[in-house]
């Protein structure tokens, strides 16, 4: 069974820089048939969409977070990261990663909080 | 990117049939078949319900359906049970290689 686990610190300071990585277990990130991806979730709010990457190092942002993330891969590793430069308040939420089977969400990790304060 | 349009909540009795809407454009809804659902309950992470416009996982209940017409999509919950209590997001591929998901909705059972 395929398990996605997110791992990052719980408190970043603004203007600092988020780092989170999803561990992937029971399936290799290298498989061709699928993108990795990351999405997020204000505190009481929706879900929003911040990109994807393929094994091959292809990424895909959501245009309106492009300047302030980036997704990279590690496939010795079955990992794939989240960066989100320069973070505000704005930038607090849960952090989800996921397996993109072309074009849906199948497998999703647990979820983990970033808060951006002080 | 805008967030694709579902209405904020929906509600229903047991046993009866409630129906989400999903509107975009014909840059997403509309242009693909890339349709995808999502529950999400309380403190949880959210789950694949409907892919591909009108296709059911493993394991989902043969109570859920979606659908498509146009630049809007729908998914319904038949047979309304109280464990469908929960957020329902709707998702789609764009014409800009990238996905957007609906503004959700909020469904409560009666």
């Amino acid at each position: 069974q395929l398990q996605l686990q997110e791992s990052g610190p719980g408190l970043v300071k603004p203007s600092e820089t988020l780092s989170l990585t999803c561990t992937v277990s029971g399936g290799s990130i290298s498989s061709s048939s699928f993108h990795w991806g990351w999405i997020r979730q204000p505190p009481g709010k929706g879900l929003e969409w911040i990109g994807t990457i393929h094994h091959s190092g292809n990424t895909y942002y959501n245009p309106s977070l492009k300047s302030q993330i980036t997704i990279s891969v590690d496939t010795s590793k079955n990992q794939f990261s989240l960066k989100v430069t320069s973070v505000t308040a704005a930038d607090t939420a849960m952090y989800y990663c996921a397996r993109y089977s072309p074009g849906y969400l199948d497998y999703w990790g647990q979820g983990t909080l970033a808060t951006v304060s002080s | 990117q805008s967030a694709l349009t579902q209405p904020a909540s929906v509600s229903g009795s047991p046993g009866q049939s409630i129906t989400i809407s999903c509107t975009g454009t014909s840059s997403d809804v509309g242009g693909y078949n890339s349709v995808s659902w999502y529950q999400q309950h309380p403190g949880k992470a959210p789950k694949l319900m409907i892919y591909d416009v009108s296709n059911r996982p493993s394991g989902v209940s043969n109570r859920f359906s979606g659908s498509k017409s146009g630049n809007t999509a729908s998914l319904t919950i038949s047979g309304l049970q109280a464990e469908d209590e929960a957020d329902y997001y709707c998702s789609s591929y764009t014409s800009s290689i990238t996905y957007v998901f609906g503004t959700g909705t909020k469904v409560t059972v009666l």
